[in-house]
């Protein structure tokens, strides 16, 4: 059965700081790999995805992921974070087009200015 | 840009009220999925649909719940006799058939269900 892990419920960062937020999946077969971000009162949106190729993989507002396969990770990371950037990351991984998505437990950044 | 929608936005119903929650999927696309999100728990599937028949479906997915595309535009999720562990936040979300597109899916921004 496929499933995620986020180890870091909550993380707080000062504005301009670096990130990496932890996401470890479980998956028999090549998994495809997405992280979510969910601001409150909103839906969740589509920051990046692996399928397969280059394992660095951008995303939108500057975020990138590495995948690892030796490690069945996929970190999130972004050099320099914005205020704007607090809100809830959710990994997900999928096994198969139009299947379901596993989703980690999520992680909430605060961003102290 | 095109995006998932989703009403109401907050449902409050009684125990053993059916509900009906609605969703309107991006035009364009094909696959249709719920998930549901219990306060302070991880994000769950609860089932996919292609082509008027449901492709998969978790668990979760009981008697009680049923889906249905009853025109070209909305997608709902009905529980036919609510409990109060049905408590919890429902995303919509839907996926595009074209080659390479597919395997992403695009969230709505959810309807909070309360089960009094």
């Amino acid at each position: 059965a496929q499933s995620v892990t986020q180890p870091d419920i909550h993380i707080t960062v000062s504005e301009g700081a670096s990130l990496e937020l932890r996401c470890n999946y479980s998956y028999g077969a090549t998994p495809y790999l997405f992280w979510y971000v969910q601001s409150p009162g909103q839906g969740l949106q589509l920051l990046l995805k692996y399928f397969s190729g280059d394992t660095l993989v951008q995303g939108i507002k500057g975020f990138e992921a590495e995948f690892k396969r030796s490690q069945s990770s996929f970190n999130l990371r972004k050099p320099s974070v914005h205020w704007s950037d607090a809100a809830e990351y959710f990994c997900a991984v999928g096994g198969t087009s139009y299947g379901k998505l596993t989703f980690g437990q999520g992680t909430i950044l605060t961003v102290h200015p | 840009e095109p995006e998932v929608t989703q009403t109401p936005s907050h449902q409050v119903t009684q125990m053993g009220q059916e509900v009906i929650l609605r969703c309107v999927p991006i035009s364009n696309h094909l696959y249709f999925y719920w998930y549901r999100q219990i306060l302070g728990q991880k994000v769950e599937f609860l089932v996919s649909f292609y082509n008027n028949e449901i492709s998969e479906k978790s668990e979760i997915f009981d008697d009680q719940f049923s889906v249905e595309r009853p025109d070209g535009s909305n997608f709902t999720l009905k529980i036919r006799s609510t409990k109060l562990e049905d408590s919890a936040m429902y995303f919509c979300a839907s996926s595009d058939p074209t080659a390479g597109l597919e395997y992403e899916q695009y969230f709505g921004p959810g309807t909070r269900l309360t089960v009094t």
